[in-house]
């Protein structure tokens, strides 16, 4: 069975640092997917990555992958408030299952 | 372009009783896919539907049911409720089975069981 772990569960962080979210996962897989999720809200989709060695960069978030290691790494750089939010990493493990497991997901806080 | 509907916003039931909760995927979409999410058990998938047909299912008991209309829109069903059902109900579509797109969620259902 896949297994997705995220680390940390929780984060806090002054705004301008620079932190990374780690996602690792169980099994072979060439799908992952990052969302973040408001309180109270639904999902958002930040990136889908789709094979190793894939980069997407949007704004101050920057995704990464790496199938061998089966790791993904989003990385914050010089946090602002407006990124406090709840982090998930998903992965599709199954070639056509269609089936995300989800990560525990990152709860950041952005401390002024 | 509207994004992915679900219908109620928030639902409250009483054990025993049955629940309803209704999606519409993003035009063009014919995957539909259905989630739980629980306090402190995260996000669960719950069952797949493309092209009418129930394609995947998840660790839930029989009585979390679904289907997909011809329109593909799709319903999900809890029959019997129990109190571990409460919890919030997203629904999620995409381009399709096999193509790695990216799959959007809904605002999501609030169900209480009291």
């Amino acid at each position: 069975e896949l297994k997705v772990e995220q680390n940390p569960l929780f984060l806090s962080m002054q705004e301008g640092k620079n932190y990374t979210i780690y996602c690792n996962y169980s099994t072979t897989s060439d799908r992952l997917y990052w969302y973040r999720q408001d309180p109270g809200k639904s999902l958002e989709s930040l990136f889908v990555l789709l094979s190793n060695g894939a980069v997407k960069q949007e704004g101050r978030l920057m995704a990464s992958l790496d199938t061998k290691a089966r790791l993904s790494t989003l990385h914050i750089t010089a946090a602002v408030h407006d990124l406090s939010a709840t982090y998930f990493c998903a992965v599709d493990g199954n070639f056509g299952n269609e089936k995300l497991t989800f990560g525990t997901g990152t709860r950041l806080t952005i401390i002024p | 372009e509207a994004g992915v509907t679900q219908s109620p916003t928030h639902l409250i039931k009483t054990r025993g009783q049955q629940a309803t909760l209704r999606c519409s995927p993003i035009s063009g979409h014919t995957s539909v896919y259905w989630y739980q999410q629980a306090l402190g058990l995260g996000l669960q998938f719950l069952l797949w539907y493309d092209e009418g047909e129930e394609r995947n299912r998840g660790n839930f008991p029989p009585r979390f049911s679904g289907r997909q209309f011809p329109n593909y829109s799709s319903e999900l069903n809890v029959n019997a409720l129990e109190l571990e059902d409460s919890a919030l109900y997203l629904c999620a579509s995409s381009l399709g089975q096999y193509s790695g797109n990216t799959i959007y969620f809904g605002e999501g259902s609030w169900l209480t069981v009291v």
